[in-house]
């Protein structure tokens, strides 16, 4: 069965400090993927999309079919990134599978 | 309005009470999804709406729940005989249904079943 594996619930890091947030999904030989962020009170929306290879917010996102992961980075955290974050695959044409999420504290 | 906009806010019920909780999509977007967020398990997919196609129900949990589209608009889920574990966020979803389009997601629905 298709699946996105989000290992970590929560992530915990300094101000300052690199962020990895890891994604990992089912084999599929062209696969589409998400990010999806949710701050605190607000509705959850969209980050990325690795087709679209662009960066939002410093952060940025690498297919890597050998290893099947997209995992979310940014190479300085900033208190305004604390929320919870999803990564989602596509699975058919309008069908997403979704990661449990993982819940991102930056420290001051 | 600019967004897609979900009604109730929060909602607490008795065990055994139905609820409805409302949708109202972006204008335009003819893709409507509902989704259940619990803590710790992601989002779940409930149902899919398509314009006037046939709607996926394929992630309906039990026959308890039901939805509706009217119009191409508007959607209603329904549960009825609400037990402790349909206690969650229930969040709508719509996309201008061009696949793969960004999903544009509501505020949800903070369901409480005592």
């Amino acid at each position: 069965a298709q699946r996105v594996t989000q290992p970590e619930k929560l992530l915990s890091v300094f101000k300052g400090a690199p962020v990895e947030l890891k994604c990992n999904y089912s084999y599929s030989g062209s696969p589409e993927l998400f990010w999806y962020v949710q701050y605190s009170r607000q509705r959850l929306q969209l980050l990325l999309r690795h087709i679209s290879r662009e960066s939002i917010k410093g952060f940025t996102a690498d297919l890597n079919k050998g290893e099947t992961s997209f995992h979310l980075k940014k190479p300085f955290a900033q208190e305004e990134d604390s929320a919870m974050y999803y990564c989602a695959q596509r699975y058919s044409n309008y069908q997403l599978i979704w990661g449990a999420g993982t819940k991102l504290i930056i420290k001051p | 309005g600019a967004g897609v906009s979900q009604s109730p806010s929060n909602k607490v019920t008795e065990k055994g009470k139905d609820v409805e909780l409302r949708c109202d999509p972006i204008s335009g977007h003819t893709a409507l999804y509902w989704y259940r967020q619990s803590l710790g398990q992601g989002l779940e997919f409930l149902i899919y709406f398509q314009g006037n196609s046939a709607p996926d129900k394929s992630g309906l949990p039990s026959d308890r729940f039901s939805a509706e589209r009217t119009g191409g608009s508007v959607s209603t889920l329904t549960i009825q005989r609400t037990q402790q574990e349909d206690s969650a966020v229930y969040l709508c979803a719509s996309n201008p249904g061009i696949p793969p389009g960004e999903l544009f997601f509501g505020e949800g629905s903070r369901l409480t079943v005592l």
